[in-house]
């Protein structure tokens, strides 16, 4: 069975800074899919970022950038020019198999960040 | 954009009730999903649901939980006889090619 670890179970950031949550699977697949999902205090899951595992170049969005290290099995969000509204539980999530399958998400137990001035 | 919606956002039932949570999915997505939190821990998977069936469940997922697609657009869970432990956030969520899942805003469902 696939787990997924996170051993930050809190972090803090000043603003503007950057920081990096840190996440480690562990899966037997060779085909998979890595996400971060983003969950304010409104409870709402919200998709910051994916990372297929078939591809070395690590994902980035905007301010949002994974550090993919497949032989490692780890997988870390980092944020930069963090804002206030960063401020969020971050989950890291694995997806095994290939699209057109309705594989399920193995979520993390959580980072909750705190975003200060 | 399209998004998820899921009602009732808050839903308070007693202990042996039935309770139906009631998802809209994204229009053309194709697989759609069940998850729970319970307060303070990581969102669990439930139950997965392609073509009209159940394509995989949770140890979680026991004979008290169904799911359905009654149209073409809702996406049910039941749960017949609601326990104190069944209290949780439960989230809807869907994808087009089983790819990045999209989430609804969850119903909290509180069991007194």
């Amino acid at each position: 069975a696939q787990t997924v670890t996170q051993s930050q179970p809190e972090m803090s950031v000043q603003e503007a800074e950057t920081v990096t949550l840190s996440c480690t699977y562990d899966t037997s697949e060779s085909d998979y899919y890595l996400f971060w999902y983003k969950q304010p205090p409104s409870r709402q899951m919200i998709l910051v970022i994916r990372q297929e595992a078939y591809k070395q170049q690590n994902a980035t969005e905007n301010r949002f950038s994974v550090n993919f290290q497949k032989a490692a099995k780890s997988f870390s969000l980092k944020i930069s020019d963090s804002q206030l509204g960063d401020a969020a539980m971050y989950f890291c999530a694995y997806r095994r198999g290939n699209t057109g399958t309705a594989s399920k998400l193995t979520f993390g137990t959580g980072t909750r960040l705190q975003v200060t001035l | 954009e399209p998004e998820v919606t899921q009602t009732p956002s808050h839903q308070v039932t007693q202990m042996g009730q039935e309770v139906i949570l009631r998802c809209v999915p994204i229009s053309n997505h194709l697989y759609f999903y069940w998850y729970r939190q319970i307060l303070g821990q990581k969102v669990e998977f439930l139950v997965s649901f392609y073509n009209n069936e159940i394509s995989e469940k949770s140890e979680i997922f026991d004979d008290q939980f169904s799911v359905e697609r009654p149209d073409g657009s809702n996406f049910t869970l039941k749960i017949r006889s609601t326990k104190l432990e069944d209290s949780a956030m439960y989230f809807c969520a869907s994808t087009r090619q089983g790819y990045e899942q999209y989430f609804g805003p969850g119903t909290r469902l509180t069991v007194t």
